[in-house]
C-alpha cells in the first residue's frame, strides 16, 4: 500500500497570500497517478488537480499542482476566501489511498 | 448533469448486516469504474473498494476485505455495498464516487454520501 503522508497538518494564512501544500509518498507513484481534491464542511470532495498537474474542469488557474516521484505539491496562488478548506492528495492506481489531509485555515 | 445519489445507510448493530446503494444518473453507468470511499465522523477520507465497468473484478481495501463485498446493476445504474459483520470503526460517511474513465484515473464525480452508525 501507497502511504501518503501531507504537511503542514494546519496553514494559516490570510486571503491573497500563497498556500503551498505538501505530498509524500512511501513509494514512487506510477505515471504521476497523483490528484487533489477539496473538501468543504458538509460536502463531498471536488477534483481539483489529476496527473500531478493537470486541472480539473472549471478550476481556476490560481490551483496549481507540480511534481512527480514521491514528492509532489499543490499551490494555491492568491488564497480567495473559498479556499479555506481541507486538501487532500491520493494516488488513484490499482488501490487508491488518500493523504490525511492538511487544512487551510483564515489566519 | 451526473448524479450519484446513496442510500441505506442508518444504524446497524455491531455483527449485523447493511447494503448501501447508490444511483447514478447523467452519463452512461457501465461504462465507468466506481467506488466506494468512507469518512469517520472528523476524520480523513478512506477508501473502501473499487468495481471494474463490467463487475467482474472488484478490489478492497485491507480494513474491509473479507466483510464487503461491492457489486453493480448497470441495467438499474446502481452500484451497492453489502457490509457485514460491521464494527464500530465503521461507522462513517460513506460516499459513492465514480472515476472519470476506463482504467486508472481520478475520481471526478462524488455523491453526497450515506451516514452509517455502527453501535449497539
Amino acid at each position: 500500500e501507497i502511504v501518503l503522508t501531507q504537511s503542514p497538518g494546519t496553514l494559516s494564512l490570510s486571503p491573497g497570500e500563497r498556500a503551498t501544500l505538501s505530498c509524500r509518498a512511501s513509494q514512487s507513484v506510477s505515471s504521476s497517478y497523483l490528484a487533489w481534491y477539496q473538501q468543504k464542511p458538509g460536502q463531498a470532495p471536488r477534483l481539483l488537480i489529476y496527473g500531478a498537474s493537470n486541472r480539473a474542469t472549471g478550476i481556476p488557474d490560481r490551483f496549481s499542482g507540480s511534481g512527480s516521484g514521491t514528492d509532489f505539491t499543490l499551490t494555491i496562488s492568491r488564497l480567495e476566501p473559498e479556499d479555506f478548506a481541507v486538501y487532500y492528495c491520493q494516488q488513484y492506481g490499482n488501490s487508491p489511498t488518500f493523504g490525511g489531509g492538511t487544512k487551510v485555515e483564515i489566519k | 448533469e451526473v448524479q450519484l445519489v446513496e442510500s441505506g445507510g442508518g444504524l446497524v448493530q455491531p455483527g449485523g448486516s447493511l447494503r448501501l446503494s447508490c444511483a447514478g444518473s447523467g452519463f452512461t453507468f457501465g461504462d465507468y469504474p466506481m467506488h466506494w470511499v468512507r469518512q469517520a465522523p472528523g476524520k480523513g477520507l478512506e477508501w473502501v473498494s473499487g468495481i471494474s465497468e463490467s463487475g467482474d473484478i472488484t478490489v478492497y481495501g485491507d480494513s474491509v476485505k473479507g466483510r464487503f463485498t461491492i457489486s453493480r446493476d448497470n441495467a438499474k445504474n446502481s452500484l451497492y455495498l453489502q457490509m457485514n459483520s460491521p464494527r464500530a470503526e465503521d461507522t462513517a460517511l460513506y460516499f459513492c464516487t465514480k472515476r472519470s474513465s476506463s482504467g486508472w484515473t481520478p475520481f471526478d464525480y462524488w455523491g453526497q454520501g450515506t451516514l452509517v452508525t455502527v453501535s449497539s
